[in-house]
């Protein structure tokens, strides 16, 4: 079965433009976790669904970040207008139940450069 | 706010050395995990650890929770040049956590050398 798929795996935009990312969640899988990874502040979590509902998003760090699950299998995150502060690593991790003693399996990530 | 702590932040052996990081906190978890994350890939799970002063093995990786269950521990015996990568501890809190969610440690870049 394939892993997490996330796209694109890298993308470079202008101050301002609008970044959509994209995740397709394990065949099965009903959570849903966006996390952010940079070398300052390390791995955090931004938004978890259960069964395409958010759960938690205090992690999102302001209004210009937004996630949908528009169905069961598959997620956007995105930001408007983006900012350079928002340069880093995005992950998406899918798990198969609801609980935190779950594996979370983790996507290849998407390399974000806001100039 | 819960924080979790990885000592050290980075870490240069020569292969057959051992070595220990640690994932302390002043909170407590009710489980803690383990992974393993390379360059230019998503973090990866090692281990779960759910009780007070379990200890788990996965061959020359050896997992402890504390009995607190505020810290965890991670032992390597006879490092390879294949463990080289970047260590992270995740734990999952008792208040607030609806279903999943991970605090994660900074993490500890482990590099082993020939």
């Amino acid at each position: 079965d394939a892993g997490v798929i996330q796209s694109p795996r890298h993308e470079v935009t202008e101050m301002g433009q609008e970044v959509t990312l994209r995740c397709k969640l394990i065949s099965g899988h009903n959570s849903l976790f966006w996390y952010r990874q940079t070398m300052m502040r390390g791995l955090e979590l931004l938004i978890y669904f259960n069964n395409n509902v958010p759960i938690d998003d205090s992690g999102m760090p302001e209004d210009r970040f937004s996630a949908k699950m528009p169905n069961a299998s598959f997620s956007t995150l995105k930001i408007q207008p983006s900012e350079p502060r928002d340069s880093a690593v995005y992950f998406c991790a899918s798990s198969r139940a609801r609980g935190s003693r779950e594996t979370q399996y983790f996507g290849p990530g998407t390399r974000l450069l806001v100039l | 706010t819960q924080l979790l702590e990885q000592s050290p932040q980075f870490l240069s052996i020569q292969e057959g050395e051992n070595l220990t990081v640690y994932c302390n906190s002043s909170s407590v978890f009710s489980s803690l995990q383990w992974y393993r994350q390379e360059p230019g890939e998503g973090p990866v799970l090692l281990v779960t650890v759910v009780t007070g002063g379990e200890v788990k093995k996965l061959k020359r990786l050896t997992f402890q929770f504390g009995d607190a269950r505020k810290d965890s521990s991670l032992h390597i015996t006879a490092a390879q040049p294949g463990d080289t990568g970047l260590y992270l501890c995740a734990g999952a809190p008792f208040t607030g956590n609806q279903g999943g969610k991970l605090i994660f440690g900074q993490g500890t870049e482990l590099s082993v050398k020939p």
